[in-house]
């Protein structure tokens, strides 16, 4: 099984800040990763796409990219309304499998 | 609007079975691939299930292999997850959700329902 590693676990960060969150995979998946964000209670939502696609309707200041095994999200410029836990996921070969998570705090 | 909609969830005891549903609307169910995945209180996300539009190809992760079973029933728009050998750390919420496309390949899930809680306690 592909084992996805997200990094860091939680990040702190204030308001304008430029985030950068890891995701990386115990093989390749070429681009075959989704991003999610999910707020408490709430289902996830998705971002991202093959790596770097961004779904319709997310802003423009997220952005993904990576290939292989080293991928990351970005958020340019945080909102408060990005305040949430973000998940990577693969989806190269079954079983899927998603990352730990990374928790976006305000600092 | 596609839609959604998990029920069946419940306090079960160890050893018990439940059956989960999901309730499809708004797009041509008949059509796309689903899945299952659930969140432990408090952890990360964890893919279960995959299920064919035709039903004919299914895949499980292994902690459920064998004693969980997702099926489908395209006449109702609906999609089932029966969940026999329940033990404490299948406590979760699960949901269902859609596979992104109709292509083979786009096994990452939009949407999402809002998810059912199960809790398997003595």
């Amino acid at each position: 099984d592909i084992q996805m590693t997200q990094s860091p676990s939680t990040l702190s960060a204030s308001v304008g800040d430029r985030v950068t969150i890891t995701c990386r995979a115990s093989q390749s998946i070429r681009y075959w990763l989704a991003w999610y964000q999910q707020k408490s209670g709430k289902a996830p939502k998705l971002l991202i796409y093959k790596a770097s696609t961004l779904e319709s309707g997310v802003p423009s200041r997220f952005s993904g990219s990576g290939f292989a095994t080293e991928f990351t999200l970005t958020i340019s410029s945080l909102q408060p309304d990005d305040f949430a836990t973000y998940y990577c996921q693969h989806y190269d070969t079954f079983p899927l499998t998603f990352g730990g998570g990374t928790k976006v705090e305000i600092k | 609007e596609v839609n959604l909609v998990e029920s069946g969830g419940d306090l079960v005891q160890p050893g018990g079975s439940l059956r989960l549903s999901c309730a499809a609307s708004g797009f041509m169910f008949t059509t796309y691939s689903m899945h299952w995945v659930r969140q432990a209180p408090g952890k990360g996300l964890e893919w279960l299930s995959y299920i064919s539009s035709a039903s004919n190809i299914i895949y499980y992760a292994d902690s459920v292999k064998g004693r969980f079973t997702v099926s489908r029933d395209n006449a109702k728009n609906s999609l089932y997850l029966q969940m026999n050998s329940l033990r404490d750390e299948d406590t979760a919420v699960y949901y269902c959700a859609r596979q992104y496309d109709t292509s083979s390949v786009s096994n990452w899930f939009d949407p999402w329902g809002q998810g059912t809680l199960v809790t398997v306690s003595s």
